[in-house]
This record gives structure tokens, C-alpha cells and sequence, in this order.
């Protein structure tokens, strides 16, 4: 199992320019979110998916857009990035069950630089 | 609302202290989890343990050792007999369906701690 995957490990981009952070995982979760962590502020959800086909907002999601087409692979999309997105990314995935949670698996983290 | 609060933001303590990293929690819902996370310098998040609401009982796994207190809505997190090994940052977080759905979390700050030799 190579549990949760992220690409790419670092990435750094203009402002205005516009990508896509792939995420992957063969755990067969149902639950997927993605987090970004800034210095002094914790991690913060921006987007998560309780199974293919649905998906929905978290704590901090302008600027960003997922999907779900498959129950392995939930991408994140920057539209037009800017200064204020520069933050490290993490992927995660748990099971899922009606009314429990359960231990999310976080990817490696993906380091984003807009300048 | 949701809320998890880690009031220490950076401790330092010298090998083989015993340090207790504190987590307090708050939510409307009487069924929710509470979760304790490592990020080494490395950068990965290491799960360390799941605890649910119903489950007053604390736990103990080698050095590391959890105390759950519902009355005082905490639920600290204690190692004994530090090591440098153990530097790291600490998240606490707080899963509960007051938001939407029961997977998400709601992390802490963060504590850093930093074990000298």
C-alpha cells in the first residue's frame, strides 16, 4: 500500500497562473479532505469529499476547487493563484461511517510558493 | 461553534523530563472525537490516537500516555521520560457533526516541542 500520494512535492508559480495538485490513495476510503497549514495557524480544511461525485466546501475554500470522479483521486485546483495561497498543502483520507469518524492518512504535503 | 485551543505554543524541556502538552476542546454535540497528531521536522502528520466522547477512559502506549476530561472538556497528552526523538509539533483536533460532516477536523494550533540532549 502506498497510502496517500501527493504530486508535486514543491511547486512555485506567478501570480494569476493557474494548477492542479494531484492527490491519490489505494486504501479504498470513501473520505477524502484536503488541509493547508500556515505557520502559527494549524491546519485548516479548504475542501473534502465523503465518496465520488460529492464534494463540499471547508473552513477556507475560495480560491480552490475540487472533484471526485473516483473514490482514489481528489485533485485541488487553483484558478488563479495568488501570494495569499502560498502554504503547504496536505492531502488526507479516512473510512467512513454514518456518524463516526475515524483517523485520517495524510499525504507527504505538497510545498506551494506564488510570487 | 467548534473550537480547539492549544494554549502552548512552544515548549522545551531536556531529555528524559516527563512534559504534558494540553488540548482543550469545545462543541455543542454530545457524540464527537477527539485526535492527537505528530509532525516531526520532516514535515509528515503522524496519527497517535483516536478518542470518542463515550470513552472516558485513558490510555496508555509505551512513554506516551492520554488524559481525557470531559468535565473540563481537555484531553492532554503526556510523555515520560522525554527524548530528542520526540521533537516535534503536536496537533490536537476535534472531530464533531456540528459543522456538517463527521469526518472533518477542526485542528489546534499546534504545540512545538523541542527535547534537548
Amino acid at each position: 500500500n502506498a497510502g496517500v500520494t501527493q504530486t508535486p512535492k514543491f511547486q512555485v508559480l506567478k501570480t494569476g497562473q493557474s494548477m492542479t495538485l494531484q492527490c491519490a490513495q489505494d486504501m479504498n476510503h470513501e473520505y477524502m479532505s484536503w488541509y493547508r497549514q500556515d505557520p502559527g495557524m494549524g491546519l485548516r480544511l479548504i475542501h473534502y469529499s465523503v465518496g465520488a461525485g460529492i464534494t463540499d466546501q471547508g473552513e477556507v475554500p475560495n480560491g480552490y476547487n475540487v472533484s471526485r470522479s473516483t473514490t482514489e483521486d481528489f485533485p485541488l485546483r487553483l484558478l488563479s493563484a495568488a501570494p495569499s495561497q502560498t502554504s503547504v498543502y496536505f492531502c488526507a483520507s479516512s473510512y467512513s461511517s454514518s456518524g463516526r469518524s475515524y483517523e485520517q492518512y495524510f499525504g507527504p504535503g505538497t510545498r506551494l510558493t506564488v510570487t | 461553534a467548534q473550537k480547539v485551543t492549544q494554549a502552548q505554543t512552544e515548549i522545551s524541556v531536556v531529555e528524559k523530563e516527563d512534559v504534558t502538552l494540553d488540548c482543550v476542546y469545545e462543541t455543542r454535540d454530545t457524540t464527537y472525537y477527539l485526535f492527537w497528531y505528530k509532525q516531526p521536522p520532516s514535515g509528515e502528520l503522524v496519527f497517535l490516537i483516536r478518542r470518542n466522547s463515550f470513552d472516558e477512559q485513558n490510555e496508555i502506549s509505551g512513554r506516551y500516555s492520554w488524559n481525557f476530561q470531559k468535565s473540563t472538556s481537555s484531553f492532554n497528552f503526556t510523555i515520560t521520560a522525554s527524548q530528542v526523538v520526540d521533537s516535534a509539533v503536536y496537533f490536537c483536533a476535534l472531530s464533531a457533526n456540528e459543522g456538517g460532516s463527521q469526518g472533518n477536523l477542526i485542528f489546534g494550533k499546534g504545540t512545538k516541542l523541542s527535547v534537548k540532549p
